[in-house]
């Protein structure tokens, strides 16, 4: 079955550091998605992509979270200056069509670990 | 913001037996649920939805129940397997929101004993 992929699966960063997460979504997905979740806490939406921009995104997603489909199969969320708060599991996601039904969930990564210490 | 509550952080369970979580919402604009599990150092795995034009969806051991009027749903698992040992997330949406934006509960670990 496809897989939505992410990369790496476990980074440490130093504050103040830019990292970029990388994820590779379901080949015929259009809609793609980063979300997070902080160790205890709950799963948050952060931003929505379609079409080579920004769909919607979240108040945590501020000036220093970006986002980009650089080619044809990756998706990458950048964090040009990560601060401690941005530790966290960052899930990628995609889905194939616009409305959230039965046979179009979102499908998600594995996760990437984000330390910043 | 709680928009989406589990209240329960755990719920044990025996091979065989029933399992039944639940979730509770206050937004009433939510017009769509899902339930996803999700396993240690893996991603939330997409189980079962409903929309909130029926009150019920059943699909193989997985049966989410939806009351609107008590803003809650629940998700039945019968029987309940070793497997099935995971936390479970409820999510939902609402129209005003964009494709793919979800409202996470909190989550239920569920552990089934053999």
């Amino acid at each position: 079955e496809p897989e939505v992929t992410q990369t790496p699966s476990h980074q440490v960063t130093q504050m103040g550091q830019e990292v970029i997460l990388r994820c590779v979504p379901i080949s015929n997905h259009l809609y793609f998605y980063w979300y997070r979740q902080i160790l205890g806490q709950k799963v948050e939406f952060l931003v929505s992509f379609y079409n080579n921009e920004i769909s919607e995104k979240s108040e945590i997603f501020d000036d220093q979270f970006s986002v980009e489909r650089p080619d044809g199969s990756n998706f990458t969320l950048k964090i040009r200056s990560t601060k401690l708060e941005d530790s966290a599991m960052y899930f990628c996601a995609s889905s194939e069509a616009r409305e959230l039904l039965s046979n179009s969930p979102l499908h998600f990564g594995n996760g990437t670990r984000l330390t910043v210490t | 913001d709680q928009q989406v509550k589990q209240n329960s952080p755990s719920l044990s369970v025996q091979e065989g037996r029933i399992s039944i979580l639940n979730c509770d919402y206050t937004n009433s604009m939510f017009d769509y649920f899902l339930w996803y599990k999700k396993y240690p150092a893996e991603g939330p795995t997409f189980l079962i939805s409903i929309s909130s034009i029926k009150d019920k969806n059943e699909d193989g051991r997985f049966t989410v129940f939806l009351n609107k009027s008590a803003k809650h749903l629940s998700l039945h698992i019968v029987p309940s397997q070793p497997g099935d040992s995971a936390v479970y997330f409820c999510a939902a949406s609402a129209p005003d929101d964009s494709w793919g934006k979800l409202q996470f509960g909190a989550g239920t670990q569920v552990v089934v004993t053999p």
